[in-house]
C-alpha cells in the first residue's frame, strides 16, 4: 500500500487555514498517523488513528478521513508550525512522501 | 519519563560493519514495537522494519530486506540496527521510535536520531 500526499510544497501566511491530503493506494481504515519534522529534529506524532490529537498538541490541528483520503488541517498557520509534515500508515508503516510548509 | 536513546554519530568506511543502538527508558520495554525510519540527507523519512523486544517478532520493509538487520536485548532496554557492509548510500540520519500498544496509536516518542556517515 502506498501513500500520496499533496501538495509536496506549499507557501502559507501566519492565519492562514491549510490542508494536506494523504491518499491511500488501497483502504487503511483510520489506521494513518500524522507527524510534524523540523530542520535537525526528529519527527513529532501530531495525530493517530486518522483523527485522534496526540496529547500536547494544539487544538488547530486536526485530522480527518478514512479509508483512502484523509486530511491534515492547521485552522490558523502559527509561525511555529513552518515544517514538513508526514503522513504514515499504520498496517505495514511506510510514509508518504512529506509537505513542507513554508512562509509566504 | 518515556524516553528513547540513541547511540552517536558514525564515521564508517564503505565495506565496514556497524551496530547502532536505540535504549529505552521510563516504560516496559518489552512491551512495545520499535521501529526504524532512515532519513538520507535531504530528503523524506522511509520505513525500515520493527521489532518487538518481547519475543523478537522482526518484520522488515522489503526496501530493506537481507540489508540490514534489527535485534534487540530486552535484558539491558536496547534495540540495534546493524549492517554487515556498509555503503556510501547507507549514509543517513537513522530514527528509532515506539509504536502505540495498539497498531493505530503511531510512534511516540522518537529517539534523536543518529547520523551515519560512510565514506572513502
Amino acid at each position: 500500500i502506498q501513500l500520496t500526499q499533496s501538495p509536496s510544497f506549499l507557501s502559507a501566511s501566519v492565519g492562514d487555514r491549510v490542508t494536506i491530503t494523504c491518499r491511500a493506494s488501497q483502504g487503511i481504515s483510520s489506521y494513518l498517523a500524522w507527524y510534524q519534522q523540523k530542520p535537525g529534529k526528529a519527527p513529532k506524532l501530531l495525530i493517530y488513528a486518522a483523527s485522534t490529537l496526540q496529547s500536547g498538541v494544539p487544538s488547530r490541528f486536526s485530522g480527518s478521513g478514512s479509508g483512502t483520503e484523509f486530511t491534515l488541517t492547521i485552522s490558523s498557520l502559527q509561525p511555529e508550525d513552518f515544517a514538513t509534515y508526514y503522513c504514515q500508515q499504520l498496517n505495514s508503516y511506510p510514509f508518504g512522501g512529506g509537505t513542507k510548509v513554508e512562509i509566504k | 519519563e518515556v524516553q528513547l536513546v540513541q547511540s552517536g554519530a558514525e564515521v564508517k568506511k564503505p565495506g565496514e560493519s556497524l551496530k547502532i543502538s536505540c535504549k529505552g527508558s521510563g516504560y516496559s520495554f518489552t512491551s512495545y514495537w520499535i521501529g526504524w525510519v532512515r532519513q538520507m540527507p535531504g530528503k523524506g523519512l522511509e520505513w525500515m522494519g520493527i521489532i518487538y523486544p518481547g519475543d523478537s517478532d522482526t518484520r522488515y520493509s522489503p526496501s530493506f530486506q537481507g540489508q540490514v538487520t534489527i535485534s534487540a536485548d530486552k535484558s539491558i532496554s536496547t534495540a540495534y540496527l546493524q549492517w554487515s557492509s556498509l555503503k556510501a548510500s547507507d549514509t543517513a540520519m537513522y530514527y528509532c521510535a515506539r509504536r502505540g500498544s495498539l497498531r493505530a496509536e503511531g510512534f511516540d516518542p522518537w529517539g534523536q536520531g543518529t547520523l551515519v556517515t560512510v565514506s572513502s
